[in-house]
């Protein structure tokens, strides 16, 4: 198994529709990431976590929310999606500040 | 804030051949940590190759190596014996090693290679 893994691969919704991405790890890391990916943005920091009780808003969290139900576990929501929202989100991991990330395999989400 | 700057948004190059691909960064901190991530069509992010900076020895990964410039604030990836299995988008990114900015790798936006036959 994937150490980080994210669920669903590939997600087609329409706009207004409320969505969940999920993220779990099996590396024991207490800092978890959501970024999205678009062409010719890069990757752009959405919320992190460092343990359940330490949630916080990175460079664009308008639209989004999350939860992190256990160490292991950090769900991304879109409670109202729209089309802007139409691209590749990743989920992380992190071991510490020394360290770089190891992600899921990314979740492509289509918002029509 | 810190900004990293890949000013190549799309190189080519011949199998083995070599490439360098190149990222600036913008930062005040003394100490910090930079990577090179590779992104193939398969879209899963790899790490390539990391160096941290009160290191002056360049890191080295096999045919991956870097031209760490810390005073022109430089981090450029060498690509050594080109592969087709080289082609994808290659992001480099930066960590700090405190304050406000050791929480999160900011990334510039990719620059994309393609590997010619």
């Amino acid at each position: 198994d994937a150490d980080v893994t994210q669920t669903p691969r590939n997600r087609i919704t329409k706009t207004g529709k409320r969505i969940m991405l999920e993220c779990s790890q099996t590396k024991g890391h207490d800092r978890m990431y959501w970024y999205r990916q678009d062409p010719g943005l890069g990757l752009r920091l959405i919320y992190y976590s460092f343990d359940v009780k330490d949630i916080n808003k990175g460079e664009i969290s308008d639209g989004y929310s999350v939860s992190r139900q256990a160490q292991a576990k950090f769900s991304l929501s879109l409670e109202s999606a729209i089309p802007n929202q139409t691209a590749l989100y990743f989920c992380a991991t992190s071991a510490g500040r020394s360290y770089g990330y190891t992600f899921g395999s990314g979740t492509r989400l289509t918002v029509v | 804030a810190q900004t990293v700057t890949q000013s190549q948004p799309e190189m080519s190059v011949q199998e083995a051949e070599t490439v360098t691909l190149s990222c600036t960064y913008d930062t005040s901190e003394s100490d910090y940590y930079l990577f090179w991530y590779k992104q193939p069509p398969s879209r899963q992010m790899i790490l390539v190759i990391r160096q941290e900076a009160y290191k002056q020895q360049n890191a080295t990964e096999n045919r991956f190596s870097v031209n760490f410039q810390k005073a022109a604030k430089s981090f450029s990836l060498k690509i050594s014996d080109s592969q087709l299995g080289d082609a994808a988008m290659y992001f480099c990114a930066y960590r700090g090693y405190s304050g406000g900015s050791n929480y999160k790798l900011t990334f510039g936006k990719g620059t994309l290679l393609t590997v010619n036959p």
